[in-house]
């Protein structure tokens, strides 16, 4: 079935520094890519997407970067900042109405100040 | 406007007993998703409706749990008899139309199953 992986599990950075998070989709008819950012005891709220039709796409700090031919896709972000610490999970799903949305494992990112 | 709202936010239940959760989704969302949250897991799908049709099941242990959304607005998911390893935290989400955009999820119902 569909797999979506995600790493690393665990990411720990300087404040100031970057953050990458990678993940890797199965269901090469994926074509949707939303991430999803976690804070502690909070729900998951949509952060960036990106449609497989682009290569990248940024907002602000946050940036996404797309590899269909690879099937993985990235989340990079920039400058990072106290409240940036969070679970970010990344997704893979078919841009449909009756598609499901599947889930990477999360990735608990701390910034150290 | 209001979020998607869930509850009970916590539940504490003997194993082999019975356990009911309920979800309001945004107003107009046609699709509605269940999510199982594991401690230290990624959500993973239970069932998504669209309307009041099922779209996905296939992840449900149909066996001990049920769902239903009867006229296609809020939602129940019920597990009957609960076992431990069904701890977890109950995520309802809803979307306007499927993965078209964005899920909205609810603050969760926190199962502990002793």
């Amino acid at each position: 079935g569909e797999n979506v992986e995600q790493h690393p599990s665990t990411l720990s950075v300087q404040e100031g520094d970057s953050a990458v998070i990678k993940c890797t989709y199965s269901d090469s008819a994926s074509n949707y890519f939303p991430w999803y950012k976690q804070e502690l005891g909070k729900r998951p709220q949509l952060i960036i997407d990106i449609r497989s039709n682009v290569g990248e796409k940024k907002d602000q700090r946050i940036a996404v970067t797309l590899n269909k031919t690879a099937k993985h896709f990235s989340l990079h972000i920039t400058e990072t900042q106290p409240e940036d610490s969070a679970v970010y999970f990344c997704a893979a799903t078919r841009y449909s109405s009756a598609s499901k949305i599947i889930f990477g494992s999360g990735t608990r990112l701390s910034i150290r100040p | 406007e209001a979020g998607v709202a869930q509850s009970p936010r916590y539940k504490i239940i003997e194993k082999r007993q019975s356990v009911a959760f309920w979800c309001n989704p945004i107003s107009g969302h046609a699709t509605l998703y269940w999510y199982q949250q594991i401690l230290g897991q990624g959500p993973k799908l239970l069932i998504q409706f669209q309307n009041n049709g099922v779209v996905d099941d296939s992840q449900l242990p149909k066996d001990r749990f049920s769902a239903e959304r009867l006229k296609g607005v809020d939602s129940t998911l019920k597990i009957q008899p609960a076992k431990l390893e069904d701890s977890a935290v109950y995520l309802c989400a809803s979307s306007l139309r499927g993965s078209t955009g964005e899920l909205f999820f609810g603050e969760g119902s926190r199962l502990t199953v002793l």
